[in-house]
């Protein structure tokens, strides 16, 4: 059971340049979100999801996309990628009442 | 969802007890309280949640007070490895399962 599981775990990427974050889960979660979180502050949610093929925007969601094809899988992407899009990138899903489980993260510059 | 209000930090002495408050003047009956924390540079990871009593589990303790509109979570013996950014969130349960953190209160904990 190795819970939420995010790579890669370190990207550069150039402004302009797009990419996709993966994220995935083997505990059957049905719902899975994606944070970022920037220096000093809080998580700010970007886009969540409540089961397969069903997605949602949160907080902050311009310049990502997401899809959900699969109960496992929830990646985000990055079209054009963005120096304000500098940031620390959380992915977590729940069932029920339970709470979320967090993967490690994916550390993110643009420039 | 309720608005939160932590301290921004709090010290504790190793091995005594942190006690950790949280104002949530607003929340509504069907709200949850929450408390996550974050070690620097990993995900959060939740630590327990309740509704109207008192809670405790292998982490941490979560008095409510008895009118809801604060909380505090208890770490009973604090360790240097608790040193972290706690988050109390209040949030209903419903199919948009989203979870709205603040800016929390950085724990230290002295030796």
């Amino acid at each position: 059971n190795a819970g939420v599981t995010q790579t890669p775990k370190f990207q550069v990427l150039k402004t302009g340049q797009s990419m996709t974050l993966q994220c995935a889960q083997d505990m059957n979660h049905e719902y899975m979100s994606w944070y970022r979180q920037d220096p000093g502050m809080g998580l700010r949610l970007i886009h969540y999801s409540v089961g397969a093929g069903i997605t949602d925007q949160g907080e902050v969601p311009n310049g990502y996309n997401v899809s959900r094809s699969t109960t496992e899988d929830f990646p985000l992407r990055l079209l054009s990628a963005a120096p304000s899009q500098t940031s620390v990138y959380f992915c977590a899903s729940r069932q029920g009442l339970r709470g979320y489980t967090f993967g490690s993260g994916t550390r993110l510059t643009v420039v | 969802d309720a608005k939160t209000t932590q301290p921004p930090s709090m010290d504790c002495a190793e091995g005594r007890a942190a006690n950790l408050p949280c104002n949530h003047s607003t929340i509504s009956g069907n709200e949850y309280v929450y408390w996550y924390r974050q070690i620097h540079s990993q995900g959060p990871q939740y630590i327990i949640h309740g509704l109207k009593n008192n809670e405790t589990n292998e982490m941490a303790s979560l008095i409510i007070t008895e009118d809801r509109k604060s909380s505090t979570l208890i770490l009973p013996h604090a360790t240097l490895r608790d040193t972290a950014v706690y988050y109390c969130i209040v949030r209903v349960e419903g199919a948009t399962n989203k979870l709205i953190f603040g800016t929390g209160t950085l724990l230290a904990v002295q030796p």
